[in-house]
């Protein structure tokens, strides 16, 4: 059984549709759950890290918050340049290893 | 500053033969760490390092060998390549006061046949 869970697998969007990606996790003793955005054939990259329920961050269209079951990356209006696979993780206290989800892919249709 | 490099970004490797994946970083961070992502699969960690002269495990270590003689450089070898190992791995660095924020490199895209 995954410990983060990633949904929906996929997701496609007319641009200025808002919506949601949902990262549920099952670890105890959450130490922080992190989001990335993938392109196709690059690297992640980081956009934010939340370390307790009902802390929230923002940056321009993305919006994340955490609960203690499950993060949301809601992202409002968005445009093409959206389109990627979005990663969420989490690391337990203490450990080195982040659990990654196996992501989101959003396309953002013009 | 380059970030995060990585070379080579393609190979092709026979069973049994070895490589080593090179990864540098020179924005002086401290944590390092070898990832390696599958089709359909989560990024799964293999090496981290805390600082020079320091390695430890990840979750699938198995095949792999690291080191890391300076801050910069931090090297991945493949002993006896497996078609298990095909996959695409990432290099990342950190600061070990932002540890979950960790920049990647591009990725090496590694076929075994």
């Amino acid at each position: 059984e995954d410990q983060v869970t990633q949904s929906p697998e996929a997701l496609r969007l007319q641009e200025g549709e808002s919506s949601s990606l949902n990262c549920s996790y099952t670890v105890s003793g959450l130490r922080g759950l992190f989001w990335y955005r993938q392109d196709p054939g690059k690297g992640p990259e980081f956009l934010f890290t939340l370390y307790s329920a009902g802390e929230e961050k923002e940056k321009e269209r993305l919006k994340a918050t955490l609960t203690k079951k499950e993060s949301f990356l809601h992202i409002t209006a968005p445009k093409p340049e959206d389109s990627a696979t979005y990663l969420c993780a989490v690391q337990e206290g203490g450990s080195y290893i982040p659990t990654f989800g196996r992501g989101t892919s959003l396309i953002v249709h013009p | 500053n380059a970030g995060v490099t990585q070379t080579p970004k393609f190979r092709i490797l026979k069973i049994g033969q070895s490589m080593t994946l090179q990864c540098t970083q020179d924005m002086n961070h401290n944590y390092m760490y070898w990832y390696r992502q599958d089709p359909g699969m989560g990024l799964k960690l293999i090496y981290y390092s805390v600082g020079a002269g320091i390695t430890d495990k990840g979750e699938v270590p198995n095949g792999y060998n690291v080191s890391r003689s300076t801050t910069e450089d931090f090297p991945l070898r493949l002993e006896l390549a497996a078609p298990s190992q095909t996959s695409v791995y990432f290099c990342a660095s950190s600061t070990s006061r932002d540890r979950y924020e960790q920049y990647f490199g591009p990725g090496t895209r590694l076929t075994v046949t």
